[in-house]
């Protein structure tokens, strides 16, 4: 089945110590999009891709960088992660034949707990 | 309303009652709205994408509305089971971009 999936389910790193989250698809879907949680919260943007093109959102911190090799591929790096860093970080995709009337494609999430 | 907010945060339903929650969100430019299912452990899971006024949409026992222009959509769910035990979340999209702003979710839980 076609599909989103995240690597790890699960991370757990230290104050500071550089991390990176990756995602795949099989929908071969243009746009691929980084979501954070937090506990209880809204799903926050942190950045999309559509094709090559980055948008990154303003309040997004610089510490969190992204990179999309390839249709298939997505990684969000954690540059220096602090303890407020700890979230639920999803990654989703949609077809842009449809634009935003597309549903998002999500993957299972990875959990990172900062320590 | 200039966030995507979403009434109750939780609640708890008995096995085969009715229930209905609420998605406020901003009226202005507005293009779509999606609703989305969470189970615990699993991804979120689309359930519908509205964009009319007066749009009524049905998958199951589970139906939502939508407002455009007072800016909210009800989702409910009919004679609920412990299997729609889940956080539903809603988000809006503005002016045929990509980007989905989502609420906080509503969490229920259907109680045998």
């Amino acid at each position: 089945d076609a599909m989103v999936i995240q690597n790890p389910r699960y991370q757990v790193t230290q104050f500071g110590k550089p991390v990176t989250l990756s995602c795949s698809q099989t929908l071969n879907h243009n746009v691929m999009y980084w979501y954070q949680q937090k506990s209880s919260q809204a799903p926050k943007l942190l950045f999309h891709y559509y094709d090559k093109d980055f948008n990154n959102e303003a309040d997004t911190p610089d510490n969190f960088q992204s990179r999309r090799p390839n249709t298939s591929f997505c990684f969000l790096d954690i540059r220096s992660p602090g303890l407020g860093d700890t979230a639920m970080y999803l990654c989703a995709t949609s077809s842009p034949l449809t634009g935003s009337v597309s549903p998002l494609h999500f993957g299972n999430g990875t959990r990172l707990t900062v320590t | 309303i200039l966030n995507v907010e979403q009434s109750p945060q939780s609640l708890h339903v008995q096995e085969g009652d009715s229930t209905n929650f609420t998605c406020s969100f901003p009226s202005s430019n507005f293009y779509a709205l999606h609703w989305y299912r969470w189970e615990t452990a699993k991804s979120p899971e689309a359930l519908f994408v509205m964009t009319l006024n007066g749009d009524e949409k049905k998958k199951g026992r589970i139906s939502a509305t939508l407002n455009t222009k007072e800016g909210y959509s009800y989702l409910y769910i009919k004679g609920s089971q412990p299997e729609d035990s889940a956080t539903y979340l809603c988000a809006s999209v503005k002016a045929a971009g990509n980007k989905l702003t989502f609420g906080g979710g509503t969490r229920v839980l259907v109680k045998p």
